[in-house]
């Protein structure tokens, strides 16, 4: 079956413009999870979704960064006002669930590599 | 607080070498699960091993090997006789049981692997 999907795979933009970046988890996961890889600086946790559980946002470095998850599918991570420090690689994972009982692998997608000018 | 500490930025070896990455963590939780990534050039994550807070059995794949030791709060890796294809960045990270699952990565050691 298909991966966890992500688009566009670049984005260059200039700096103070907003910019989406779209996730497609794997048909049935049910949680979803955002990191950024920024050059020298590792992954780092940005957001989760659950099923219809209020999202962890605990991760967001700024209110200029927000996401949202349509029917518990299709997730949309959307950066307002852009700057030069935004720039990275945005990854996306799903599983199948986050039940606090037991774990369960988080696949990755390839990411979206943007760039701000 | 959860911590990664990668201490290893970048490591060099020559083919056949053995090469240990280092992974020191730091978590209040009692249950908590270990896990290695690689990162190839190409980009993508690649799952490599998970293990849980109650299992400290060293356990062997291969030509990579990983030693969990909860009184240092290390979880080492081991590649044995690496080869050219070795050559990624590789993540340590930890995700704690209650704690949704999210994961805290290391700042990851770039291994290269010369011929």
């Amino acid at each position: 079956g298909a991966g966890v999907s992500q688009s566009p795979s670049n984005k260059v933009t200039e700096k103070g413009k907003d910019v989406e970046l779209r996730c497609d988890p794997i048909s049935g996961h049910t949680a979803l999870y955002w990191y950024r890889q920024s050059l020298g600086q590792g992954l780092e946790f940005l957001i989760y979704f659950q099923g219809n559980s209020a999202p962890d946002k605990s991760g967001l470095p700024s209110d200029r960064f927000s996401a949202e998850r349509t029917g518990g599918s299709v997730s949309t991570l959307t950066i307002q006002r852009t700057q030069q420090e935004d720039s990275a690689v945005y990854l996306c994972a799903s599983s199948l669930s986050s039940s606090g009982r037991h774990y369960n692998e988080q696949f990755f997608g390839p990411g979206t590599r943007l760039t701000v000018l | 607080a959860q911590k990664v500490t990668q201490a290893q930025t970048e490591i060099s070896v020559v083919e056949k070498e053995d090469v240990t990455l280092d992974c020191v963590y730091e978590t209040r939780d009692t249950t908590y699960y270990l896990f290695w990534y690689k990162q190839p050039p190409s980009g993508e994550l690649v799952f490599l091993i998970r293990r849980n807070s109650f299992d400290e059995q060293n356990e062997i794949s291969g030509r990579y090997s990983w030693n969990f030791q909860k009184s240092t709060s290390s979880f080492n890796f081991t590649i044995t006789a690496s080869q050219v294809v070795d050559s990624a960045v590789y993540f340590c990270a930890l995700s704690e049981l209650y704690n949704t699952d999210k994961l805290i990565f290391g700042t990851g050691t770039r291994l290269q692997v010369f011929p």
